[in-house]
């Protein structure tokens, strides 16, 4: 079936540690994007990419890293630089220009990021 | 960015029509308005999407009046299951703090 994977579903990371969350789909859409959730709160973007070898930053890019190498993939790094990096991270596609909002996002199921 | 204002929590009864609105003043030419569903630990799910007038689908009904700058989201007959957090969108990146709908028995 289509659809967007993340991994992995939980993480833990020690401070200091980078961490890389994955996220692939297999749409064939163009745009694939990166948010932030935490506990209570609406969903805020962190990168999106809408074309390979090409991304933007979002709302809350500090310390974070991504890479568009190919359609299908889109790799969120986590870095030590990030300072609340706990929170609920969502990956989404959609097919059409995000500029002008038409089209859906297509959501995967998220991985929790917890760092002890 | 657009910016968008909805209420913080609703309440309401299985079986009742639920509207939830959503303010956008700052809505451009081109946006699309466009509604989410999102239950705990998992990603938002689609609703309905429309640009003016009224949209209705198989699950919701969405109004736009001619200014577009508000919007609402009908949902009829709720039942327990259509307990969740409703975001509305009117640009492709911008996710408001959304609404939790608590449908009671």
């Amino acid at each position: 079936d289509g659809g967007i994977t993340q991994s992995p579903k939980y993480l833990f990371r020690k401070e200091g540690q980078n961490v890389t969350l994955s996220c692939e789909q297999n749409l064939n859409h163009d745009a694939m994007y990166w948010y932030r959730q935490d506990p209570g709160q609406g969903l805020r973007l962190i990168y999106y990419s809408q074309i390979v070898n090409d991304f933007q930053k979002g709302d809350i890019a500090e310390g974070y890293s991504v890479s568009r190498e190919k359609k299908e993939s889109f790799p969120l790094t986590v870095t030590s630089a990030q300072k609340n990096p706990t929170a609920f991270y969502l990956c989404a596609s959609s097919i059409r220009d995000p500029r002008t909002g038409a089209g859906e996002l297509f959501f995967g199921e998220g991985s929790r990021l917890t760092v002890l | 960015l657009a910016k968008t204002t909805q209420p913080i929590s609703m309440d309401s009864y299985e079986g009742q029509e639920v509207n939830i609105t959503c303010s956008h003043n700052n809505i451009a030419t081109n946006d699309y308005i466009t509604w989410y569903q999102q239950f705990p630990s998992q990603g938002p799910r689609f609703i309905i999407q429309g640009y003016k007038t009224k949209v209705t689908n198989e699950v919701a009904s969405l109004f736009i009046p001619a200014d577009r700058k508000s919007s609402t989201l009908s949902l009829p007959r709720v039942s327990l299951s259509d307990t969740a957090v409703y975001y509305c969108l009117v640009w492709q990146l911008t996710f408001g703090s959304g609404t939790q709908l608590t449908v009671l028995p």
